[in-house]
């Protein structure tokens, strides 16, 4: 699995986007990038998940540049409710040794503000 | 379809004890994970299994021990508790180990233990 780099805590205030960005210099062709996203007392739970260019749901936006090196979760207009950890997994491409052994990096500790 | 179920959620052990974490999926994933996470820090990998009667040690096995004789049960056996595996306890799983459109991680709940 492809090491991650992330900041360790970003803070925010009601209505603005975040932008949370995952450096992954060592990522593999077949490697997918995806975001997680964990509240207080809970499992992590999918974001969004990407493997190029840009990727949009209802509730966030990946884009990811033409070199894979790096990737940035667009979080638009955040309320309170994502105040969370947010982790950048890379990996799961057939030749990469896929998901054998799943460590996750120390995540983004986004706060969001009134 | 119950995802990844964890039980028990709260466990208060003493020194010295042992107990075991169930987790079971419904998914019918080959992979399946044991994490801690200590308060205020990330996910820490305990053990893995990459299908039934295959297991392999992650980041943090000392003091754990797992089998995995079905494709749907993943214990966690925690032998001669310590203070310092007080911690909240998360078991995951997923499909296979590329990632195709869909496929992602799926965790429990979570399962509290404090060790006194």
């Amino acid at each position: 699995l492809a090491k991650t780099t992330q900041p360790i805590s970003m803070d925010s205030y009601e209505g603005q986007e975040v932008n949370i960005t995952c450096s992954h210099n060592n990522i593999a062709t077949n490697d997918y990038i995806t975001w997680y996203q964990q509240f207080p007392s809970q499992g992590p739970r999918f974001i969004i998940q990407g493997y190029k260019t840009k990727v949009t749901n209802e509730v966030a936006s990946l884009f990811i540049p033409a070199d894979r090196k790096s990737s940035t979760l667009s979080l638009p207009r955040v309320s309170l409710s994502d105040t969370a950890v947010y982790y950048c997994l890379v990996g799961g491409g057939p030749f990469s040794g896929g998901y054998n052994k799943l460590i996750f990096g120390a995540g983004t500790r986004l706060a969001v503000h009134p | 379809n119950a995802g990844v179920t964890q039980t028990p959620k709260f466990r208060i052990l003493k020194i010295g004890q042992s107990m075991t974490l169930q987790c079971t999926q419904d998914m019918n994933h080959n992979y399946m994970y044991w994490y801690r996470q200590d308060p205020g820090m990330g996910l820490k990998l305990i053990y893995y299994s990459v299908g039934a009667g295959i297991t392999d040690k992650g980041e943090v096995p000392n003091g754990y021990n797992v089998s995995r004789s079905t494709t749907e049960d993943f214990p966690l056996r925690l032998e001669l508790a310590a203070p310092s595996q007080t911690s909240v306890y998360f078991c995951a799983s997923i499909r296979d180990r590329e990632f195709s459109s869909g496929n992602t991680i799926y965790f429990g709940e979570g399962s509290w233990l404090t060790v006194v």
